[in-house]
């Protein structure tokens, strides 16, 4: 069984930019949660959704947004990029809220 | 605001040598993970603890779960080089009121080098 999937590996991005991030979770799992995690930091949660429903928000700025499709996949977008959204962005999927995670392998954002 | 504090940050063993990380949390929680990672790799889960007493092993690896003190530890017994990581624990509780969401709080995560 395929796990969870992101795309792109690695994006480099320039100040003021958009960007999307794509996950796809593992199949039946209806829950998928975004993650930043800076270099020597644990991740930082930033958004949850459940059944195409946002279940939550981290504290991050408005600039960070995301979305659920009926497949299930995500996405995360990120506008007008600062060189501190570098970072490894990790998608994990879950069968519900309340269930355990996997995460997939991540997305690792450059921004310069 | 729940608060995860691990350490050491840094460790550095030999391998035959037996270590323990601490895994501190300000709140109570619902679940605590321990995860590994290698660099510029994903999050590997190593284990879930679901209560007070439980006491998971792996391996080398054992994790136990201390809910009264909001203390975790992950032991290593007789280390190998192989285990050289980055470890994190993380705690799963709700976080909406009356709600039933979920979201992982991390600590900073131990970096484990074990030299031959």
């Amino acid at each position: 069984d395929a796990g969870v999937t992101q795309s792109p590996t690695h994006l480099i991005k320039t100040r003021g930019q958009q960007v999307t991030l794509r996950c796809s979770p593992i199949s039946g799992h209806k829950s998928v949660s975004w993650y930043q995690q800076v270099l020597g930091q644990g991740p930082q949660f930033i958004f949850q959704y459940y059944e195409k429903e946002e279940r939550g928000r981290g504290n991050f700025p408005d600039r960070f947004s995301a979305r659920q499709f009926p497949n299930y996949s995500s996405e995360l977008n990120v506008n007008a990029l600062l060189l501190g959204d570098s970072a490894l962005y990790l998608c994990a999927s879950s069968l519900s809220p309340t269930a355990g995670y996997t995460f997939g392998s991540g997305t690792r954002l450059t921004v310069v | 605001e729940l608060k995860v504090e691990q350490n050491p940050l840094f460790l550095s063993m030999q391998e035959g040598k037996n270590y323990t990380i601490y895994c501190n949390y300000s709140t109570t929680s619902d679940r605590l993970y321990w995860y590994r990672q290698d660099p510029g790799k994903s999050l590997e889960s190593l284990f879930v603890l679901l209560s007070n007493g439980a006491v998971k092993q792996e391996g080398r690896l054992m994790a136990s779960l201390d809910t009264k003190a909001r203390l975790s530890t992950l032991h290593i017994t007789a280390a190998v080089h192989d285990l050289s990581a980055t470890y994190f624990c993380a705690v799963d509780k709700i976080w909406n009121s009356g709600g039933s969401n979920y979201k992982l709080t991390f600590g900073k995560g131990t970096l484990l080098t074990v030299n031959p």
